[in-house]
């Protein structure tokens, strides 16, 4: 089954703790990419990466942090820096960022939930 | 600032009605519009994409109609059903664009009442 999968469903973080996010894709996708979700906001985009040991900056990168050490994984932690991160994030990805059509898949999403 | 402006932010219509949600966008560089249908906790799902080269496109209760000279771009939801209920976002972006961003609208919440 190919997709798109990210863990946990669900994370509770403690005010100062950073915490990790997990996606992972099987579809053979070259772009990933990381956004946030508030009610009301659409979708922004927090970081993006084209090939392995790359990444770029989105709109709202402050406090966020990526690695991309593999082609089917794109973590996303959260620091203790972000000031509001209570959100529900979502991974997508795309065949090839030089794909005609830029179609974006997406993952079930992380809730993270600051205590 | 969004560069995709999607409105209503919700609306409420009758089984078997008619659902419009409209986009507008200011960048005429954007050449692929699509529109994503979200489920409650769930992550977004492509619904259908339009290019700017035709006005009008259809598949089975739902068409994206297109204004190149508005920049406008609205999607239409025939004798909708109850199983639409869902978050609906517009998107724009340039093909040309290599890292493939989308700009997102901030979404329309659509019920459909039995």
């Amino acid at each position: 089954d190919g997709g798109i999968t990210q863990s946990p469903k669900y994370l509770f973080r403690k005010e100062g703790q950073n915490v990790t996010l997990s996606c992972e894709q099987n579809l053979n996708h070259d772009a990933m990419y990381w956004y946030r979700q508030d009610p009301g906001q659409g979708l922004r985009l927090i970081y993006y990466s084209q090939i392995v040991n790359d990444f770029q900056k989105g709109d709202i990168a402050e406090g966020y942090s990526v690695s991309r050490e593999k082609k089917e994984s794109f973590p996303l932690t959260v620091t203790s820096a972000q000031k509001n991160p209570t959100a529900f994030y979502l991974c997508a990805s795309t065949p090839g960022a030089l794909s005609s059509y830029n179609e974006q898949f997406f993952g079930p999403g992380t809730r993270l939930t600051v205590l | 600032q969004q560069q995709v402006k999607q409105s209503p932010q919700s609306l409420i219509v009758q089984k078997g009605g008619i659902s419009i949600i409209n986009c507008a966008y200011e960048n005429t560089a954007f050449d692929y519009f699509p529109w994503y249908q979200q489920f409650p906790g769930k992550g977004p799902a492509l619904l259908i994409a339009i290019r700017p080269d035709v006005s009008e496109k259809k598949e089975g209760r739902f068409t994206i109609s297109f204004n190149k000279s508005a920049k406008q771009f609205s999607l239409h939801i025939m004798d909708s059903q109850p199983g639409d209920s869902a978050t609906y976002f517009c998107a724009a972006s340039m093909t040309t664009d290599s890292w493939g961003k989308l700009q997102f609208g901030a979404g329309t919440q659509v019920v459909v009442t039995p």
